[in-house]
């Protein structure tokens, strides 16, 4: 299994509040992913990451920013938490390739609820 | 943009029964296809995949053939276990950032 670590694995908080979720991955990969999993949605993109300090947007980026300071480690923040944004999260990771043939690997998510 | 989309479940099944979970997508360049296996409070897990038409990916018993004519990805498995009981997710990948998935079919086997 790839080592990726997502923390925490649950968490419950309020609406308006900040929240920010951890992936750390041991793989040295260079490219780095925030999904979100809904209902009927299968997997969305938010954030991702190709490299220390390089970010860009997702599908549905709105309400949530992302930073890399170290290689292993990806940080999604929501500034200020909405019920809308319940939901479970998901890191992934992709080697460096010039192809698109490298398939992703996944850690095991984080339950996020806001009340 | 790219998209894919995948049969509604969920999928009932006895235990050694055929196993199809259709899987179409739209993609203006040569992606690559894959599908993914969901079990309970865990991740996604890569099954298969194919990177170029016609090629035939598989693992533990399951199939999927890339066919750019039909723009299909359908997976398969002559007979199913219970162990198999997941959520299933095909998903293209034509640039190195941008993975698309489909909304995932359930398919639970029964002994």
């Amino acid at each position: 299994d790839a080592g990726i670590t997502q923390s925490p694995r649950h968490k419950v908080t309020e609406t308006g509040t900040p929240v920010t979720l951890r992936c750390h991955q041991t793989e040295n990969h260079r490219y780095m992913y925030w999904y979100r999993q809904d209902p009927g949605h299968g997997l969305r993109l938010i954030h991702y990451s190709y490299g220390v300090k390089d970010t860009d947007k997702g599908e549905v980026s709105d309400g949530y920013s992302v930073s890399r300071s170290k290689t292993e480690d990806f940080l999604l923040t929501l500034e200020s938490a909405t019920s809308s944004q319940t939901s479970v999260y998901f890191c992934a990771i992709s080697e460096s390739s010039l192809d698109s043939n490298q398939p992703q690997h996944f850690g095991d998510g984080t339950r996020l609820s806001i009340l | 943009g790219d998209s894919v989309t995948q049969m509604e479940g969920p999928v009932t099944l006895s235990e050694e029964a055929f196993l199809t979970i259709n899987c179409t997508y739209t993609a203006t360049g040569y992606p690559s296809l894959f599908w993914y296996v969901q079990y309970p409070g865990e991740g996604l897990q890569l099954l298969l995949k194919a990177t170029k038409a016609d090629d035939k990916g598989s693992n533990k018993g399951f199939e999927a053939t890339y066919r750019k004519e039909t723009t299909s990805f359908h997976l398969e498995k002559g007979s199913v276990q219970v162990s198999d009981s997941a959520v299933y997710f095909c998903a293209l990948r034509d640039r190195i950032w941008d993975m698309r998935f489909g909304a995932g079919t359930r398919l639970t086997v029964k002994p």
